[in-house]
């Protein structure tokens, strides 16, 4: 099965500073990867998706994510925290082969920014 | 657009009881997808329907179950309620299942709480 691991429980940046969110993957073919943000009381929110092709993926909020092939790793960035950016962050991996929807999440990771 | 709505928003039921819930995809979509979302298990798919289908299935006990309505519209059922099915459960729609590489759209969950 594919997997995704999200090292870090909890990522502590200062406004303004640069936001990093760790994942690793598993996956034997092709990796379909994702990001989602889950704020309080809320259902998840798309962030952006790997395909193929550029291994700089840009998504909403101004948030990207650098896929490395061989250290199989799908970070997020943000060039410049907000306070406001403060969420519980998902990593994903699309589990199965042939046409589903089904998603293998990492353990999520809260990121909080200091005001 | 609406987005994926899911009903009741909170539930409270005791052990042994069984509970239903609702979900209704956004307008156009297909698919609908359930997660169960607990602080100690994360993120863990149940199952995925398209055209009143079950097209996955996650490791979930036989007391899970659910359906698609020719609308699209599905329910989830768990019967003889446990402690351990406290949860916020998620739906997520997508426009069809034989695209991989769908965003899935999440719904804002149902908290249930078992007593």
């Amino acid at each position: 099965a594919q997997s995704v691991a999200q090292p870090e429980d909890q990522v502590n940046v200062a406004e303004g500073n640069p936001l990093t969110v760790k994942c690793t993957y598993s996956v034997s073919g092709n990796p379909y990867l994702f990001w989602y943000v889950q704020y309080p009381n809320r259902g998840l929110q798309f962030l952006l998706k790997y395909i193929t092709g550029d291994n700089l993926v840009k998504g909403s909020y101004g948030f990207e994510a650098e896929f490395n092939k061989s250290q199989t790793s799908f970070h997020l960035k943000k060039p410049s925290a907000l306070v406001s950016d403060s969420a519980l962050y998902f990593c994903a991996v699309r589990d199965g082969p042939g046409g589903n929807n089904r998603l293998a999440f990492g353990k999520g990771n809260q990121v909080v920014v200091i005001p | 657009k609406a987005g994926v709505t899911q009903t009741p928003r909170y539930l409270i039921k005791t052990r042994g009881q069984q509970v239903t819930l609702s979900c209704s995809p956004i307008s156009g979509h297909r698919s609908v997808s359930w997660y169960q979302q607990t602080p100690g298990q994360g993120l863990q798919f149940l199952f995925e329907y398209f055209s009143e289908t079950q097209r996955n299935k996650g490791n979930f006990p036989g007391r899970f179950s659910g359906r698609q309505f020719s609308n699209s519209r599905s329910e989830m059922n768990v019967s003889t309620l446990e402690l351990g099915d406290s949860a916020l459960y998620l739906c997520a729609s997508s426009l069809n299942w034989d695209l991989p590489l769908n965003e899935q759209f999440f719904g804002p969950g149902t908290r249930l709480t078992v007593l």
